[in-house]
């Protein structure tokens, strides 16, 4: 069965430190998604990616964050500078379709800011 | 400011009996509704999806859906220890659809 696949699982880094975090989403899906959940709170919406460009975005993607498309099958997201508060797990979703249709999860990956 | 709220819990029911979770959501003009499960450390797993207000049936689950009074709930039949989880509730609104998220219920069935 198809599935989104993300790397690492996980991954550890110093504040101020660059990461990426790797996606490869479903391959007939059109809509990609960046989501993250910090330990015990719910799942929060960050991007979403259609059409190699970012169709919306939350507060909580500011200039620290960028994603992107660099080849038919990858997805990323980028945090430039890591601060304590980014530490969460970071879950890539991807769907057919914006409308009427379900996201699939990936299965994270845990990013710790030291 | 969409919002979408569910009850923490938790909710524990016996082995075998109905759990019954609820969700509320303040966008009127919502249009797609979706349950997750998450167990704790991974992912959130498709449940079930709905659009259409009445009943969904798929195998022991029931997704209901009541636009007007902007409720949604799943039902859980011959709950299962395995069935103990969090079940997000997550609504999708606005031009883009895109699925914001409630806090979640955890549901605990005990044997």
């Amino acid at each position: 069965e198809p599935e989104v696949t993300q790397t690492p699982s996980h991954q550890v880094t110093q504040m101020g430190q660059e990461v990426i975090l790797r996606c490869v989403p479903i391959s007939n899906h059109l809509y990609f998604y960046w989501y993250r959940q910090i330990l015990g709170q719910k799942v929060e919406f960050l991007v979403s990616f259609y059409n190699n460009e970012i169709s919306e975005k939350s507060e909580i993607f500011d200039d620290q964050f960028s994603v992107e498309r660099p080849d038919g099958s990858n997805f990323t997201l980028k945090i430039r500078s890591t601060k304590l508060e980014d530490s969460a797990m970071y879950f890539c979703a991807s769907s057919v379709s914006g409308r009427y249709t379900e996201a699939f999860f990936g299965q994270g990956t845990r990013l710790t800011v030291v | 400011q969409k919002e979408v709220e569910q009850n923490s819990g938790p909710l524990s029911v016996p082995e075998g009996a109905i759990a019954s979770l609820n969700c509320t959501y303040s966008d009127r003009g919502s249009q797609s509704f979706f349950w997750y499960r998450q167990y704790s450390g991974k992912s959130p797993e498709l449940i079930m999806s709905i659009y259409s207000n009445g009943d969904k049936e798929d195998g022991r689950f029931t997704a209901q859906l009541n636009k007007a009074s902007q409720y949604v709930s799943l039902l859980i039949r011959d709950s299962q220890p395995s069935d103990s989880a969090t079940y997000l509730c997550a609504v999708g609104s606005g031009g883009s659809y895109i699925p914001t998220f409630g806090r979640g219920t955890s549901l605990i069935v005990h044997p």
